[in-house]
């Protein structure tokens, strides 16, 4: 069975630019997540979607981040423009469901802000 | 909100050591979930833990759900240089909506 696939898996960009993360989790998972992971810290939630459908993005600053998953499979993670602050490890993570179900993460996207 | 420390913060240990690191919250917590995460990778499920008072172990790891529900431990027996890493604890906040979140870290270096 594959895992969570993402891409790409390093990225470096400048200040103000826009930049785009793509996911695809495991076949059948209906829950998938994407979090933020700064150097130093544990993964923070940023949104979750059921199907294609958002359930929660509390933490998602959405001045700036912007993330989709219109078909309910694939989704992308936007940031335009990019701060320096948001240079982290994108994860993101997939489960057969919402409710206590093991969340399945892919290797990650390495983004630095110059 | 609800949040997860862990101690320590990070470890040194020999090879074929015992190690034991713990999560506390002030907050109660319904699910009590253990990850390792490798060095350029996204965290693995090593443990879950539904029940306080719970032990489960997971061949050399072992994890305790602790009895006020506000903690929980990890145990790893006999440690080799592949437990190198670093250990999230996380859980189901209890309040608003349904999601995961994460501890600190304990970050977990081996001596050969």
């Amino acid at each position: 069975e594959a895992g969570v696939a993402q891409s790409p898996r390093y990225k470096i960009i400048e200040k103000r630019q826009s930049v785009a993360f793509w996911c695809n989790p495991i076949s059948g998972h209906a829950t998938l997540y994407w979090y933020q992971q700064i150097l130093g810290q544990g993964p923070k939630l940023l949104i979750q979607f059921q199907n294609n459908g958002v359930v929660d993005d509390s933490q998602l600053p959405k001045d700036r981040f912007s993330a989709e998953r219109l078909k309910g499979v694939d989704s992308t993670l936007k940031i335009q423009p990019a701060k320096l602050e948001d240079s982290a490890v994108y994860l993101c993570a997939s489960s057969f469901g919402r409710y206590q179900e093991t969340q399945y993460f892919g290797p990650g996207t390495r983004l630095l802000v110059l | 909100g609800q949040q997860l420390n862990q101690s320590p913060q990070s470890m040194f240990i020999q090879e074929g050591e015992d190690v034991s690191m713990n999560c506390t919250s002030s907050s109660i917590f319904n699910t009590w979930l253990w990850y390792k995460q490798d060095p350029g990778e996204g965290p693995v499920l090593l443990i879950a833990l539904y029940k306080a008072g719970e032990l489960t172990s997971n061949g050399r790891l072992t994890a305790q759900f602790g009895i006020t529900r506000k903690d929980s431990f990890l145990n790893i027996s006999a440690s080799i240089p592949s437990d190198v890493g670093i250990y999230f604890c996380a859980g189901p906040t209890t309040s608003g909506t349904y999601k995961y979140i994460f501890g600190t870290g304990t970050r977990l270096k081996v001596l050969a």
